[in-house]
């Protein structure tokens, strides 16, 4: 199945650094979701878009709805331990029901 | 409140067998989303129900099927299982299925 394309696959950082990955589609979406996923769980809801150009905060996370409606953008200002996980980007459109899902950022804390 | 429900947590069956898997919402939502996470990848879409129809299918053969009862918990089925169809499955909930899913736990399916 059809699956975005996310970049970067993985990111090792410091804590304490600041942290952005983006996601791209070849087709349009009405709705841009960012969701975190740690081994075991399910995704967690991060951030919803629903507005072209839209700029959405979380407390340190940072979400951009791209302009062409093809793209999405996460930042996470200073990293901590927690923030470790496997960002996921999805993209749905209204009266459609599914979520189409990237291929996810694997983010890595260095001690 | 409780969030989106799943049973059981882990399973192991052989080529062959059959399996079904429970998911109840989270209250006074209406709509259950299914989706196929295999490792290393991002989850995929297979069904949706809303109001106890099926809304949407994603691309899985028809040996997948699901069914949503009328208190809105759901069951997703598949028959004849392959090496491949092991995956953690994922069940998501939103109030009317053209809005915010959210997701619980998921059943992880190991097929030997």
């Amino acid at each position: 199945g059809q699956q975005l394309n996310q970049s970067p696959q993985s990111m090792f950082i410091q804590e304490g650094e600041d942290v952005s990955m983006n996601c791209t589609s070849s087709s349009i979406f009405n709705t841009w979701l960012w969701y975190k996923q740690e081994p075991g769980e399910g995704p967690v809801l991060l951030i919803a878009l629903y507005k072209a150009g839209e700029l959405t905060s979380n407390g340190r996370l940072t979400a951009q709805f791209g302009i062409t409606r093809k793209d999405s953008f996460l930042n996470i200002s200073a990293s901590i331990p927690s923030d470790v996980g496997i960002y996921f980007c999805a993209g749905a459109n209204f009266g459609n029901e599914k979520l189409t899902f990237g291929t996810g950022t694997r983010l890595t804390i260095i001690p | 409140d409780a969030g989106v429900t799943q049973s059981p947590t882990h399973l192991i069956k052989t080529r062959g067998q059959h399996v079904t898997l429970r998911c109840s919402p989270i209250s006074g939502h209406k709509s259950v989303s299914w989706y196929q996470q295999v490792l290393g990848q991002g989850p995929q879409f297979i069904f949706q129900y809303y109001e106890k129809e099926e809304r949407g299918r994603g691309n899985f053969p028809d040996r997948f099927s699901a069914r949503q009862f009328p208190n809105y918990s759901s069951e997703l089925n598949v028959n004849a299982l392959l090496l491949g169809d092991s995956a953690l499955y994922l069940c998501a909930s939103s109030v009317a299925g053209g809005d915010t899913q959210y997701f619980g736990p998921g059943t992880r399916l190991t097929v030997l």
